[in-house]
Parts: structure tokens; C-alpha cells; sequence
């Protein structure tokens, strides 16, 4: 097994910038999630990815947008950042619809 | 809507004590149930799940869970913890409807296992 592995590990961008986080899911996972976890709290749901397609949403505004890809890796776009989007943004795949999740270690984002 | 409540932010307990974490959901719909545990500087690591079937469910490193879909509770049991069990446990809900699957997490509890 390869586990998830996300990149970067921490990130600082400034207010108003762009950011592309990455994934690489586990081999043979086709479904991927994405989390934010603010400091001392738990993950908050952002989306989920099924086979390349949206398959939920959390309340998270547009600007928070993905991708998944063939080869299993995926992404999270976040525009126009906010100081608020400082967190810790933690990437898991399942093998399967509600199967339980395997997490990446997470990128550090810390917006000035 | 769906919500997940950890009744306790901090659990301290002695080694070799039980241990029960306590875990209540509210959900519409049909749910699958997680407990995942995250050790000091660690990534979040699956416990154990409830999909279906039995509703005793037992996990790694000795710990087990009871749905009760009456009470709508998923409570993490331990028998005898351990120093090496002192971390942060989250439940987590997947509820499944025609708009997609949707997790919620608790908001943690912290288990402190003393000497």
C-alpha cells in the first residue's frame, strides 16, 4: 500500500491570492475527500469525489473547488483566500463509497 | 440536518481502566458510522466503522463500539487503556441520500491515559 500523500506540507499565501493543494490517493481508491481542521477542532467536510465526479458538498462557498483524476490523484483549488482559510487541509480516499477513509499527514495553509 | 455531537472534549483516565467515549448523531437519513483516533503529530487512522449488520463492532488496538439506532448513539469502548492510547478521537458520520455521501466529524475528545 502507498498511503495518501498530499503536497505541500505547509503553504503561506497572501490574502486574495490562489492555491492548488494536491493528492495522490491510495492505489485502487476511487473516491477522495477533502477536509479543512481549524486548530482544536474536528475536520469539516468540504467535497467528496466518486470516479471523477462530484458526490457531495459541504458548506464550503464556490471558491473552493477540485478535481480528481484518472490516475487517482486529485486536487483543491481555493481562490480569492482568506485569512479565515488558515488551517490545516487534510486529503483521504476510500475504496469505496462509505467505507471509512485512509488520510493523508494534510497541508498546513496559512493565508497573511 | 445532520450533526454530530462528542459529549466530552476530555477524557483523563488511569492505565488499565475502562474507557467509554461517547459519540450521538441526528441524521435523516441512512448512515454509516466512523471512530478514528489521531495520536500527537499523526495523521487521522481509522478505528473501526459501522456499515450494516451486527451493531457490536470491534476495531483495532482493543476498542469496540455499539450503534443504537434508537438512541442514535455510537459510543467507543476500551476495557483496559493503555499510556500508549492518549490521543484525539473523533467520530464521524457519513450520511447517504440521493444528493451524494456527506461526513461529518465531531468535534473530538482528547483521552488522556495516566500512570
Amino acid at each position: 500500500e502507498t498511503g495518501v500523500t498530499q503536497s505541500p506540507t505547509h503553504l503561506i499565501k497572501t490574502r486574495g491570492q490562489q492555491v492548488t493543494l494536491r493528492c495522490s490517493s491510495q492505489s485502487g481508491h476511487n473516491t477522495v475527500s477533502w477536509y479543512q481542521q481549524a486548530l482544536g477542532q474536528g475536520p469539516q467536510f468540504i467535497f467528496q469525489y466518486y470516479r471523477e465526479e462530484e458526490n457531495g458538498r459541504g458548506n464550503f462557498p464556490p471558491r473552493f473547488s477540485g478535481l480528481q483524476f484518472p490516475n487517482y490523484s486529485s486536487e483543491l483549488n481555493v481562490n480569492a483566500l482568506e485569512l479565515d482559510d488558515s488551517a490545516l487541509y487534510l486529503c483521504a480516499s476510500s475504496l469505496e463509497l462509505g467505507y471509512g477513509y485512509t488520510f493523508g499527514s494534510g497541508t498546513r495553509l496559512t493565508v497573511v | 440536518a445532520q450533526s454530530v455531537t462528542q459529549l466530552d472534549s476530555q477524557v483523563p483516565v488511569f492505565e488499565e481502566a475502562p474507557v467509554e467515549l461517547r459519540c450521538n448523531y441526528s441524521s435523516s437519513v441512512s448512515v454509516y458510522l466512523f471512530w478514528y483516533v489521531q495520536y500527537p503529530n499523526q495523521g487521522l487512522q481509522l478505528l473501526l466503522k459501522y456499515l450494516s449488520g451486527s451493531t457490536l463492532v470491534k476495531g483495532i488496538n482493543g476498542f469496540e463500539a455499539e450503534f443504537n439506532k434508537s438512541q442514535t448513539s455510537f459510543h467507543l469502548r476500551k476495557p483496559s487503556v493503555h499510556i500508549s492510547d492518549t490521543a484525539e478521537y473523533f467520530c464521524a458520520v457519513t450520511s447517504i441520500n440521493t444528493g451524494g455521501f456527506k461526513t461529518i466529524f465531531g468535534a473530538g475528545t482528547r483521552l488522556f491515559v495516566k500512570a
